[in-house]
């Protein structure tokens, strides 16, 4: 399988606290992107981060990409409940039009 | 307002009973895609397509079956060769090139009954 991965599987924590989820993915990219996803609903974009750069900041997020590694971050910072959902790096598969979705960490952000 | 819808957004299928999900966008976006979600699971590309009266497999394609007549739309039957079709299917579109920001449905949670 082609898919990635996302570390942790699951993630808890207390609000206002930061959240970190890794990305690993395993063909040579042009861009990684990462996604959210509420319980039941369809998927938002977050960031898009692309090959020639290391790390990308919106809002309260931070994204960095090692390409060496094949892997990339998400920080979420001053977490709040709000962000609980499921969140999803996607790389394209060699500059075609297909997505490589990982497999996701579901974060939980107790108030 | 511009944007993908799906419909339903529930589904029950019968055993031996083909289906259709609807997919339609807005955005003028050339590929569209269909991805199927299983319980706590990430995304599982069925099919895509990059441009009108063109698809392609993705990697579960077995059992289903996609048309791309118009642009704005690109309806996915679930056949009845589909064995385990119970999943949360999403479609998705994108406009600027390989690897640009994908947009989203909100689902169909499809249910054999």
């Amino acid at each position: 399988s082609q898919q990635g991965e996302e570390d942790p599987q699951a993630l808890s924590i207390q609000e206002g606290e930061n959240a970190t989820m890794n990305c690993s993915y395993k063909t040579s990219i042009n861009n990684l992107q990462w996604y959210r996803q509420n319980s039941g609903r369809g998927l938002v974009h977050l960031i898009l981060i692309r090959s020639n750069e290391r790390e990308k900041h919106s809002g309260r997020l931070r994204v960095t990409l090692d390409t060496s590694k094949k892997s990339s971050s998400l920080l979420i910072t001053a977490s709040r409940a709000a962000d609980t959902a499921s969140y999803f790096c996607a790389t394209d598969d060699s500059g075609t039009y297909k997505y490589i979705f990982g497999t996701g960490t579901r974060l939980k952000v107790l108030a | 307002d511009g944007g993908i819808t799906q419909s339903p957004k529930y589904l029950f299928r019968k055993e031996g009973q083909n289906v259709t999900l609807s997919c339609e966008q807005n955005l003028n976006h050339d590929a569209m895609y269909w991805y199927r979600q299983d319980p706590g699971q990430g995304l599982r590309l069925i099919y895509y397509s990059q441009i009108v009266n063109d698809f392609q497999k993705g990697d579960i394609a077995e059992g289903y079956s996609v048309s791309r007549e118009k642009k704005e739309s690109f309806p996915l039957t679930v056949t009845s060769a589909q064995k385990n079709p119970t999943a949360f299917y999403l479609c998705a579109s994108s406009g600027q090139g390989p690897g640009s920001q994908a947009f989203f449905g909100q689902g169909t949670r499809l249910t054999v009954v």
